[in-house]
């Protein structure tokens, strides 16, 4: 079976530009999560997704937001990019929102210039 | 402050030390991940617990629910477990992540 796939892997961008991530799950799970990992950082939860629908949200602005779609898998959108944006952003998979061991995917790295 | 904090921030071990790694967390979780993060950025979850320990292979995790602190050890400590591990944990209704900032640890041969 394939693991959680991201795209794409490298992304440079612009400041003030608009990003989208995608993030593909294991096949079977319907959890999706995203995390920004600032370098040198530990991950920082954005959003968790389950059965389609927004069941976390971290402490980001509204300039970041995501979406899951019927297959399950999920687009994270950043709109007028920052700097302070650049990051590794991951995403993980599960089965369910309370017990699911979390599978991360490889990430994508983003670099706002 | 930090809902997770890890110490010690950089372990440096020579090869076949006994090593730990501790979380201490001041949220209610429903539960614990340990994870390792090889350098280019790719996570594999090692551990996820909610009571006792776990074993697998050289590591164990340990946690105590009741002092809000878990453990990492690795028995026997290789190269190949050169890696930061990170401490995340589960918030009780299970839609919140919190992250350690991770211990970066290098076994020397």
């Amino acid at each position: 079976d394939a693991g959680v796939t991201q795209s794409p892997t490298h992304l440079i961008k612009t400041r003030g530009q608009h990003v989208t991530l995608r993030c593909s799950p294991i096949s079977g799970h319907k959890s999706v999560s995203w995390y920004q990992q600032v370098l040198g950082q530990g991950p920082q939860f954005i959003f968790q997704y389950y059965e389609k629908e927004e069941r976390g949200r971290g402490n980001f602005p509204d300039r970041f937001s995501a979406r899951q779609f019927p297959n399950y898998s999920s687009e994270l959108n950043v709109n007028a990019l920052l700097l302070g944006d650049s990051a590794l952003y991951l995403c993980a998979s599960s089965w369910d929102t309370y017990t699911g061991e979390q599978y991360f995917g490889p990430g994508t790295r983003l670099t706002v210039t | 402050k930090n809902e997770v904090e890890q110490s010690p921030q950089n372990l440096t071990a020579q090869e076949g030390e006994f090593i730990t790694i501790n979380c201490s967390y001041s949220v209610g979780i429903s539960a614990l991940h340990w994870l390792q993060q090889h350098p280019g950025g790719g996570i594999v979850s090692l551990f996820m617990l909610s009571s006792g320990k776990k074993k697998h292979g050289r590591l164990i995790a340990t946690i105590n629910i009741q002092e809000k602190h878990s453990s990492l050890h690795i028995t026997a400590s290789h190269p190949r477990d050169s890696a930061v591990y990170i401490c995340a944990v589960i918030g009780v209704r299970g839609n919140q992540f919190y992250f350690g900032t991770g211990t970066s640890l290098t076994v020397i041969p």
